[in-house]
């Protein structure tokens, strides 16, 4: 079973600092990988994506890749309380199964003012 | 001009009734997905298809069966449905297997 790991959180920073999630996932095969963010009781929304290693950068968002390592996180610098969500790690899958996006679990992030 | 849309947003049934969910999308993209959200938040996958084509089937019940009539639309009908069928369910679409997923607004069911 293929699978994406995320802490469940939460993770709580205060108003302006650096917040950090994390991702490791185990289909050494992966292309693509994206960060969503949820709002409680909303659609998940697309924040970033990611296809090749290194950083990509978007505004207060950073997405890191690691392939090697198998790892993607996501930075978001001077949060927001408005940041406050779940953020949703998703990775498509290798071969014939590339039209499967698997989730992780959500790492809860909290930004208190 | 919402990009995928569901409808309904909400859905109130008892247990053993037939129910439909529909889905439309305005992006122009050919692929199409039904994703059921459980109570403990985890997004898994149900179905996945490619030019009205079905590619993914992730051991579903029988009871569940999405039918594309063409590339914008995905619906989803479920029979006799069971109190475990309660959660949101939510449709979205990318282009191709390999690009990012947009979502639509959700539809919450709730069986009793």
């Amino acid at each position: 079973q293929k699978e994406v790991e995320q802490n469940s959180g939460p993770l709580s920073v205060p108003e302006g600092a650096i917040a950090s999630l994390n991702c490791t996932y185990s289909d050494r095969g992966s292309q693509s990988f994206f960060w969503y963010r949820q709002y409680s009781g909303k659609s998940p929304e697309l924040i970033m994506f990611i296809y090749s290693n290194g950083d990509k950068e978007d505004g207060r968002f950073t997405a890191q890749l690691n392939k090697a390592s198998q790892y993607v996180s996501l930075l978001i610098r001077d949060s927001q309380p408005s940041d406050s969500a779940t953020y949703l790690c998703a990775v498509n899958e290798s071969g014939g199964s590339n039209y499967k996006l698997t989730f992780g679990k959500g790492t809860l992030l909290t930004v208190n003012p | 001009d919402t990009a995928v849309s569901q409808t309904p947003k909400y859905l109130v049934t008892q247990m053993g009734n037939d129910k439909s969910i529909k889905c439309e999308q305005n992006l122009g993209h050919d692929t199409m997905y039904w994703y059921k959200q459980d109570s403990k938040k985890f997004l898994k996958i149900m179905f996945s298809y490619n030019n009205k084509e079905l590619i993914i089937n992730e051991t579903v019940p029988n009871r569940f069966s999405p039918k594309s009539p063409d590339k914008a639309h995905l619906n989803l009908h479920i029979n006799s449905l069971e109190l475990g069928d309660s959660a949101v369910y939510f449709c979205a679409s990318s282009r191709g297997g390999l690009r990012e997923a947009f979502f639509g607004q959700g539809t919450r069911l709730t069986v009793v």
